[in-house]
């Protein structure tokens, strides 16, 4: 039954070693999201696609890419981590991103990712 | 910009006790609403929405009301279980945005049932 699927659940990478987290979903939507999110605070978004057009937020750093080869498929490559990238990544879909249509939008578990 | 804005947490309460967490927002458009949830460990979940004015979503004992007049969107439910302990998160998303159907998020705010 799950719909948004990340994986791995968990993941610990070394310090500047690149690090790919990935998210599928199975309800078909045209649009996908990464969120980063640190403890105790609200999601941030990353970027997202709508369908393939990639749509990056002003503040999202370099280091931080996405590749969507399908529909189904969305991945969160981190080029160099540090320290600081230490946190829950987030992926969720929705049905479509404009106009009056604002449907929810539904999340993965997501991937709690650490940095040693 | 847009923005939402909940009271801060922790709220602890007992068991069967009534729970409001206030949710007030600025858009430019005429936004969608919604409550999200979050337990320990977990992605978020969507609890209710509400997508025009006098709307009342409503999911497991919980209720919150679009009240455009008050820019507000309170969560409510009538007695809490521990079960009910986890971050909730109020959101907006606003329709004139040009792509994306991007969600603003308040800051979270994290709630203890005790037994």
């Amino acid at each position: 039954d799950a719909m948004v699927i990340q994986n791995p659940r968990y993941q610990v990478t070394q310090f500047g070693k690149p690090v790919t987290l990935s998210c599928s979903q199975t309800l078909n939507h045209n649009v996908m999201y990464w969120y980063q999110q640190k403890s105790s605070q609200a999601p941030k978004l990353l970027f997202h696609y709508y369908d393939k057009d990639f749509n990056n937020e002003a503040d999202t750093p370099d280091n931080f890419q996405s590749r969507r080869p399908n529909t189904s498929f969305c991945f969160l490559d981190i080029r160099s981590p540090g320290l600081g990238d230490a946190a829950m990544y987030l992926c969720a879909t929705s049905r479509d991103g404009t106009g009056a249509l604002n449907t929810e939008a539904f999340f993965g578990q997501g991937t709690r990712l650490t940095v040693v | 910009g847009d923005s939402v804005t909940q009271m801060e947490g922790p709220v602890t309460l007992s068991e069967e006790a009534f729970l409001t967490i206030n949710c007030t927002y600025t858009a430019t458009g005429y936004p969608s609403l919604f409550w999200y949830v979050q337990y320990p460990g977990e992605g978020l979940q969507l609890l209710l929405k509400a997508t025009k004015a006098d709307d009342k979503g409503s999911n497991k004992g919980f209720e919150a009301t679009y009240r455009k007049e008050t820019t507000s969107f309170h969560l409510e439910k009538g007695s809490v279980q521990v079960s009910d302990s986890a971050v909730y998160f109020c959101a907006l998303s606003d329709p004139i945005k040009a792509a994306g159907n991007k969600l603003t998020f308040g800051g979270g705010t994290r709630v203890l049932v005790k037994p």
